[in-house]
């Protein structure tokens, strides 16, 4: 079985620039993640998807980044404009779904650099 | 009070020991405790699960799991260089809707 897939898997960008991750769940799983790591900060969830709606997404920092799932095999996570401090590696994440077992599986990341 | 605290490390042990990794939280609530281990410049990947209080043995990996004390520690027995890796503690909550938070990791190093 596939895993997440991610893509870019590396990306180095200019300040200012508009950055689009992307993400392909695991087939058949109801819920995806997106999640942020860092060195200072570790790894935090930026939103939440359940069934293709967002359902929590308190962890996006502002509003320079936005998060759409338009159906249950794909979504994006876009950061417009881009700012050095949005460096970081970013997690696309899937589960069957949401209950007490849920078990999250995670794609390899896209490393951000923004300069 | 962090929701799920680990010791950043780095813990360093010499092959062949056990390694403690620690891991509390801080809802009671909690319901499902995981383990995942993160290579240098690698995803997670899920080593463990535990949803009772008491041991869990996977090969040479044990999670303990004290909902009284709210504790769930990590043992890795007969360490290897290849256990070197960032370990990441990750608890389920019903207040959080069951999307797992994780604590920051403990950095262990597995010397020769």
């Amino acid at each position: 079985d596939a895993g997440v897939i991610q893509s870019p898997r590396h990306e180095v960008t200019e300040m200012g620039q508009e950055v689009t991750l992307r993400c392909k769940p695991i087939s058949g799983h109801n819920s995806l993640f997106w999640y942020r790591q860092t060195m200072m900060r570790g790894l935090e969830l930026l939103i939440y998807f359940n069934n293709n709606v967002p359902i929590d997404d308190s962890g996006m920092p502002e509003d320079r980044f936005s998060a759409k799932m338009p159906n249950a095999s794909f979504s994006t996570l876009k950061i417009q404009p881009s700012e050095p401090r949005d460096s970081a590696v970013y997690f696309c994440a899937s589960s069957p779904g949401t209950s007490s077992g849920n078990t999250i599986y995670f794609g390899e990341g896209s490393w951000l650099t923004v300069v | 009070q962090k929701e799920v605290e680990q010791n950043s490390g780095p813990l360093s042990v010499p092959e062949g020991a056990i390694a403690s990794l620690n891991c509390t939280y801080s809802d009671r609530g909690s319901q499902s405790f995981f383990w995942y281990r993160q290579y240098s410049g690698k995803s997670p990947e899920l080593i463990m699960s535990i949803y009772s209080n008491g041991d869990k043995e996977d090969g040479r990996f044990t999670a303990q799991l004290n909902k009284a004390s709210q504790y769930v520690p990590l043992l890795i027995r007969d360490s290897q260089p290849s256990d070197s890796a960032t370990y990441l503690c990750a608890v389920n909550t019903p207040a959080r809707s069951y999307i797992p938070t994780f604590g920051r990791g403990t950095s262990l190093i597995v010397h020769p």
